[in-house]
């Protein structure tokens, strides 16, 4: 069955302090990865597109990388206001176009 | 306004109730979306409007219905909702429409509590 998974659930982070956010995904023929970002209270705001393994794409202090099975969100040097749940979902080749969402990671990003 | 509005931002109702959310997007674009957002559950798709004609029905019980009357304007109407039913409902548009590969545009979504 295909699926988005994404790790860790949640992220504590002293500001300042990089880190990386995962989303592993199995389907036939990746068409497209996206990232969002969710602030609570919100719906989701699109960042980044991947279409191919190798692709990268930065905004600020984001960098998403793009492999075979999976994608980083990279996050340099976070700041508070970049708290918020990250959202990574895919679109997969063939007849059924639906976007299929992780359920997503927490950052929470303290002063 | 710009991009995509939805109201009422807050809905509590009663099993037996009838009541309809709405969503307008100011985007010109020509598909548009309902999903459901539960606690730690992924989005799911619930219906599609690609320019007015339903073309995604999402396995949805019947007591969620759609309306798209035109391309701008989507309604989810509601009636004899389960307390399951509680969730977040983001509604959310694209320029080119449903067999694309483009970026969704979402809504702040309707948080319903079902009583």
């Amino acid at each position: 069955e295909d699926q988005v998974t994404q790790s860790p659930e949640a992220l504590r982070l002293q500001e300042g302090e990089s880190s990386s956010l995962n989303c592993s995904y199995t389907v036939s023929g990746l068409r497209g990865l996206f990232w969002y970002r969710q602030d609570p209270g919100k719906g989701p705001e699109f960042l980044f597109t991947l279409y191919s393994a190798g692709e990268e794409k930065e905004k600020e202090r984001l960098k998403a990388t793009l492999t075979k099975k999976e994608s980083f969100l990279h996050i340099t040097a976070p700041k508070p206001e970049d708290s918020a749940t990250y959202l990574c979902a895919v679109r997969e080749d063939g007849a059924t176009n639906k976007l299929i969402f992780g359920t997503g990671t927490l950052l929470a990003v303290q002063p | 306004e710009t991009g995509v509005t939805q109201t009422p931002r807050h809905l509590v109702m009663g099993m037996t109730n009838k009541k309809s959310l709405k969503c307008e997007q100011h985007l010109g674009h020509n598909a548009m979306y309902w999903y459901k957002q539960s606690a730690k559950k992924p989005l799911e798709l619930m219906f599609v409007y690609s320019l007015e004609e339903r073309v995604e029905n999402n396995s949805v019980p019947s007591r969620f219905s759609p309306e798209c009357p035109n391309s701008s304007h989507l309604f989810l109407h509601l009636h004899t909702l389960q307390p399951e039913d509680s969730a977040l409902y983001l509604c959310a548009s694209s320029q080119a429409g449903f067999g694309t590969n483009e970026k969704l545009f979402f809504g702040s979504g309707t948080q319903l509590s079902v009583l």
